[in-house]
């Protein structure tokens, strides 16, 4: 089966520490995108990459970064400058970056304390 | 800029009802036009998609939108709902060539009563 998968699902984290959370796709996607949700603010865009070994900062990057060596993999590490990084965190892909279809992945949930 | 607005933060219908979820967006051209669900703790789902052609569209799980250019309007329907549909629905844009990324909604929660 096709699709985007995101681990863990759920991940906890102790103030101070850098945490990075994993995104796989096997649809062969040229597109990744990183989203925050916290309630009633819809999705806000971290990173996009459009291609491997490139990415561009979305709205909200700071306090976030990530990396694409590979087309199947964009994990996005955040930082302990990020004020807020409690939330959850949903990775997308589309087949390039002319195709504004996403595909979503199920999501990770950060409490940080 | 470009905007996407989903005046409904939340909606309580009955099961077998019918439902409409609004969704007005700001763009100067016809843009392409998304509806996803997301169910708690979930990622999101896409619904249905338009980008030209036929202005209503018709999605997975009994869905439809249809696209009112004099409106800016892309309203998502279903004639009767169910208990499954109990979810959260975001209508999203992208509008090409001012930006690459797709534009959210602030999402809309429906709630089911049986």
């Amino acid at each position: 089966d096709g699709g985007i998968t995101q681990s863990p699902k759920y991940l906890f984290r102790k103030e101070g520490q850098n945490v990075t959370l994993s995104c796989e796709q096997n649809l062969n996607h040229d597109a990744m995108y990183w989203y925050r949700q916290d309630p009633g603010q819809g999705l806000r865009l971290i990173y996009y990459s459009q291609i491997v070994n490139d990415f561009q900062k979305g709205d909200i990057a700071e306090g976030y970064s990530v990396s694409r060596e590979k087309k199947e993999s964009f994990p996005l590490t955040v930082t302990s400058a990020q004020k807020n990084p409690t939330a959850f965190y949903l990775c997308a892909s589309s087949i390039d970056d002319r195709s504004y279809e996403q595909y979503f992945g199920p999501g990770t949930r950060l409490t940080v304390t | 800029a470009q905007s996407v607005t989903q005046p409904d933060i939340h909606i309580t219908v009955s099961e077998g009802a019918s439902l409409e979820l609004r969704c007005n967006y700001s763009y100067g051209a016809t843009p392409y036009l998304f509806w996803y669900v997301q169910s708690p703790g979930q990622g999101l789902q896409l619904l249905l998609k338009y980008f030209s052609g036929d202005t209503l569209v018709q999605g997975i799980k009994g869905f439809e939108a249809e696209f009112k250019r004099s409106q800016s309007s892309f309203n998502l329907r279903k004639p009767s709902v169910h208990w499954s549909d109990a979810a959260e629905y975001f209508c999203a844009v992208g509008a090409p060539p001012h930006t690459d990324k797709l534009i959210f909604g602030t999402g809309t929660r429906l709630q089911v009563f049986p």
